[in-house]
């Protein structure tokens, strides 16, 4: 069975401070692995996915996240952490096979502090 | 581009009622999902439709839940009866096909009393 953890439940940053969000996986064939990002009141927006070809996966808002097969890990980064980035952080899975469901994490709460 | 619409935006109803939400997805999209997402916790999917057929409803409460996506476009889920624990919101995601990013709409807050 697929499953995600997202081992923080809130991550606090400095404004100007790279930040990392961190999210582990478990799945049974090769992974689809995307992160995604929820504001209040708002529904999910996609940030980026990894499905094949380079580690460093680029996305929306300057936001990057490294691939690492061997610890099982899509770790959500950024150089430089903004106020406007505050908000809640959702990694999810599904295994490459046809008709597997996506399996979100519990998300992590991002606060950056000005 | 317009975004996937859901209606209502809030619902409140008393346990053991009924209720039924709407979604639209983007234009084009071939897959539509239904999540739950409960206060603190990530989406839980409950279904996924490719057109009009289901992929997925291995986490659907059917004894209660139901969905279904007629001429491949829109989709309701319904709620009969509703109990306490069914209070939370309701996603609506679609995308292009399978395995690919997914679009999500503002979602229904279910409060049920």
């Amino acid at each position: 069975a697929q499953s995600v953890a997202q081992p923080e439940d809130q991550v606090n940053v400095a404004e100007g401070n790279p930040l990392t969000v961190k999210c582990t996986y478990s799945v049974s064939g090769n992974p689809y692995l995307f992160w995604y990002v929820q504001y209040p009141n708002r529904g999910l927006q996609f940030l980026l996915k990894y499905i094949t070809g380079d580690n460093l996966v680029k996305g929306s808002y300057g936001f990057e996240a490294e691939f690492n097969k061997s610890q099982t890990s899509f770790h959500l980064k950024k150089p430089s952490a903004l106020v406007s980035d505050s908000a809640l952080y959702f990694c999810a899975v599904r295994d490459y096979r046809y008709g597997q469901n996506f399996v979100f994490g519990p998300g992590t709460r991002l606060s950056v502090l000005p | 581009e317009a975004g996937v619409a859901q209606s209502p935006r809030y619902k409140i109803i008393e346990k053991r009622q009924s209720v039924a939400f709407w979604c639209n997805p983007i234009s084009g999209h071939a897959t539509l999902y239904w999540y739950q997402q409960i206060l603190g916790q990530g989406p839980k999917l409950l279904i996924q439709f490719q057109n009009n057929g289901v992929v997925d409803d291995s986490q659907l409460p059917k004894d209660r839940f139901s969905a279904e996506r007629l001429k491949g476009v829109d989709s309701t889920l319904k709620i009969q009866p509703a109990k306490l624990e069914d209070s939370a919101v309701y996603l609506c995601a679609s995308s292009p096909g399978t395995g690919e990013e997914q679009y999500f709409g503002p979602g229904t807050r279910l409060t049920v009393t």
